[in-house]
């Protein structure tokens, strides 16, 4: 089983829809918490950090549940420019190496 | 801040030859970078973390002869494929944490380096 596992997509929704995507964990001792954005042929760029609280970026929503194992992402009012790949991330500590998903091509169109 | 930098942004080489790719943090110190190769298509893979002033930490299935990975300053580590071979082709990052107060787990990338080998 993959450390870090999340559905590849892609997934293909309009312009101004809500998408969500999950992403599952196999360490329970994991600590930190990330979604990057990749796009093609780029570098990955941090979305946003997830906490244990959940937590919201305008469109963006990201959660933790703990107890199952898995982080989630919510875009809302999808635009056009949120076309990309969006990578999971786990890290066990502060000192510890990050473990990336495979990612999940998002792909909005008009 | 914390900007990341590499060099070459792209490279394409002959089979057989050797190629060095540099990371710089242009803007703060970093005592450990990390290097990863991705495939089209595929996720970023850790070869290796980067420490300054000691050898590198291989992952698994990584050759550490294969992958030379020299890191001799606070600001610079490089990464030198040996022998480049056309399966070496892809797509090589790096990244280090700049111990931002309240964002120390953060990666910061530098923009990736496409390796072609013929």
């Amino acid at each position: 089983r993959k450390e870090v596992e999340q559905d590849p997509g892609p997934f293909n929704v309009p312009e101004g829809a809500t998408v969500a995507f999950n992403c599952t964990y196999s360490n329970s001792a994991s600590q930190s918490f990330f979604w990057y954005r990749q796009d093609c042929r780029k570098e990955p760029k941090l979305l946003m950090s997830v906490y244990s609280s959940g937590n919201e970026d305008g469109r963006f929503t990201a959660q933790l549940n703990r107890a199952s194992q898995y982080i989630s992402l919510l875009i809302r009012d999808s635009k056009l420019s949120d076309s990309a790949t969006y990578l999971c991330v786990v890290r066990y500590s502060s000192a510890s190496k990050i473990i990336f998903g495979s990612g999940t091509r998002l792909s909005i169109r008009p | 801040g914390a900007v990341v930098s590499q060099h070459p942004s792209w490279v394409i080489c002959k089979s057989g030859t050797s190629v060095k790719i540099e990371c710089r943090s242009l803007d703060f110190q970093a005592t450990t970078m990390f290097w990863y190769r991705q495939f089209p298509k595929q996720s970023l893979m850790l070869m290796a973390t980067s420490n300054e002033g000691s050898k590198a930490t291989y992952e698994q299935g990584v050759e550490k002869d294969k992958f030379l990975i020299n890191h001799a300053s606070l600001t610079l580590s490089t990464l030198t494929v040996t022998s480049a071979h056309p399966e070496d082709s892809s797509f090589y990052i790096c990244s280090a944490s700049a111990g931002l107060v309240g964002r120390e787990n953060e990666q910061f990338f530098g923009p990736g380096t496409r390796l072609t080998v013929l």
